[in-house]
């Protein structure tokens, strides 16, 4: 199976920082590559698919990129309601793994 | 308002059997394929399962296969989760969600429904 792996596993930003999360594929998943937020206690949300394809409603300072094994999401500018964790999911075939997550919080 | 809403948790023995509904509204539901998701208290997402919009693809993670069941009515709009030989590390919000047209990544989510598998 392939395996998923995301980094860091936390991080505090500055309101206002980029922040950059990375996301690895043991092997190439075809760009089926999806990224999800989960506040605190809430239910996880939809964000990006398809490596880069921003879902409807989703702020435009949250993009996807990447290709092949190596996948990135980025926070242009990190603000209070971004605090969160985020989750990336392969889905080109089974099982449709998550990768471990990544807690972000303001500094 | 598109929305899944998950039903059916409780606290159960270990070894024992639970089933999970989902109802589905605000769409066709028999258009698309839908997944089940679990997180353990404290820990992050996992794929658990998934079925085509006609039921003719079915999957599992290896921890759930050979003890769950997924299966849907589309007459219902109803998605279940049949589950046996419960385990502790089974213990866990699940969330039924709606696959994309034609993928399996998770749309729309429910608000989840806890299983306690304990003694």
């Amino acid at each position: 199976d392939i395996q998923m792996t995301q980094s860091p596993s936390s991080l505090s930003a500055s309101l206002g920082d980029r922040v950059t999360i990375t996301c690895r594929a043991s092997q190439g998943i075809n760009n089926h590559l999806a990224w999800y937020q989960q506040k605190p206690g809430k239910v996880p949300k939809l964000l990006i698919y398809g490596t880069s394809t921003l879902q409807s409603g989703v702020p435009s300072r949250f993009s996807g990129s990447g290709s092949g094994t190596d996948f990135t999401l980025t926070i242009s500018s990190l603000q209070p309601e971004d605090v969160a964790s985020y989750y990336c999911q392969k889905y080109d075939s089974v099982p449709f793994t998550f990768a471990g997550g990544t807690k972000v919080d303001i500094k | 308002e598109v929305q899944v809403v998950e039903s059916g948790g409780g606290l159960v023995k270990p070894g024992g059997s639970l089933r999970l509904s989902c109802t589905a509204s605000g769409f066709i539901f028999s258009n698309f394929g839908m997944n089940w998701v679990r997180q353990a208290p404290g820990k992050g997402l996992e794929w658990v399962s998934s079925i085509s919009s006609s039921s003719t693809y079915i999957f599992y993670s290896d921890s759930v296969k050979g003890r769950f069941t997924v299966s849907r009515g589309n007459a219902k709009n109803s998605l279940y989760l049949q589950m046996n030989r419960l385990r502790a590390e089974d213990t866990a919000l699940y969330y039924c969600a709606t696959g994309a047209y034609g993928d399996y990544y998770s749309v729309i989510w429910g608000r989840g429904t806890l299983v306690t598998v304990s003694s």
